[in-house]
């Protein structure tokens, strides 16, 4: 089985400043047939289901802000938010589905205002 | 415009059997996979099984295979989960999640299982 690790497991970070989230994968997860990662990034506030953020490892869904950024290839991977918000408080998780019958989440980690 | 929405809240005794329920809406039911991620109090995501209701294949993560079972009805657009003896470790909010290249776009709200005696 495929585990992600993420780090840090939470982080503070200020106002307008900028928010580093990586995701460590146990195997490579990059697809050679197609170069692609099949690596997400999810949100999720509290109350609330997660909501996609990136794909393929840095496709950003349509609608999320430019602010997010993803990036990485084979086991190593980046959430970057460029410049941190207050709605932005929230857990990030990264989730690999490479492996269609076994798909994982990293633990996710926990972003707070400094 | 895309909606999975999902049961209510339901609160059960070890040995209860249950089944809950994702409405899709909005798009065309077999067209996509379902998913369905457990997330345990103060904890992360664990993604369960999925279905694809275009063929009727599911699959199932080992840790919940036996234990659970996912099915649907495309005449309601609807996917399900089903225990048939719950226990006390089955409590969590449950999601069921739509498949978008084998991301998830677009999620349920989440139905909470509370098991107990």
């Amino acid at each position: 089985d495929i585990v992600l690790t993420q780090s840090p497991d939470s982080l503070a970070v200020s106002l307008g400043e900028r928010a580093t989230i990586n995701c460590e994968s146990s195997q490579s997860i990059l697809y050679s047939a197609n170069n692609k990662n099949y690596l997400a990034w999810y949100q999720q506030k509290p109350g609330q289901p997660p909501k996609l953020l990136i794909y393929w490892a840095s496709t950003r869904q349509s609608g999320v802000p430019d602010r997010f950024s993803g990036s990485g290839s084979g086991t190593h991977f980046t959430l970057t938010i460029s410049s941190l918000q207050a709605e932005d408080v929230a857990v990030y998780y990264c989730h690999q589905y490479y492996t269609t019958l076994m798909y994982s989440f990293g633990q996710g980690t926990k972003v707070e205002i400094k | 415009e895309v909606h999975l929405v999902q049961s209510g809240a339901e609160l059960k005794k070890p040995g209860e059997s249950l089944r809950i329920s994702c409405e899709a809406s909005g798009y065309s039911f077999s067209s996509y996979w379902i998913s369905w991620v457990r997330q345990k109090p103060g904890t992360g995501l664990e993604w369960m099984g999925r279905v694809d209701p275009s063929d009727s294949h599911t699959n199932y993560n080992p840790s919940f295979q036996g234990h659970v079972t996912i099915s649907f009805d495309m005449s309601l657009s609807t996917a399900y989960l089903r225990w048939s003896w719950l226990e006390a470790s089955d409590t969590a909010i449950y999601y069921c999640a739509r498949h978008y290249g084998e991301a998830y776009d677009y999620w349920g709200q989440g139905t909470l299982v509370t098991v107990s005696s």
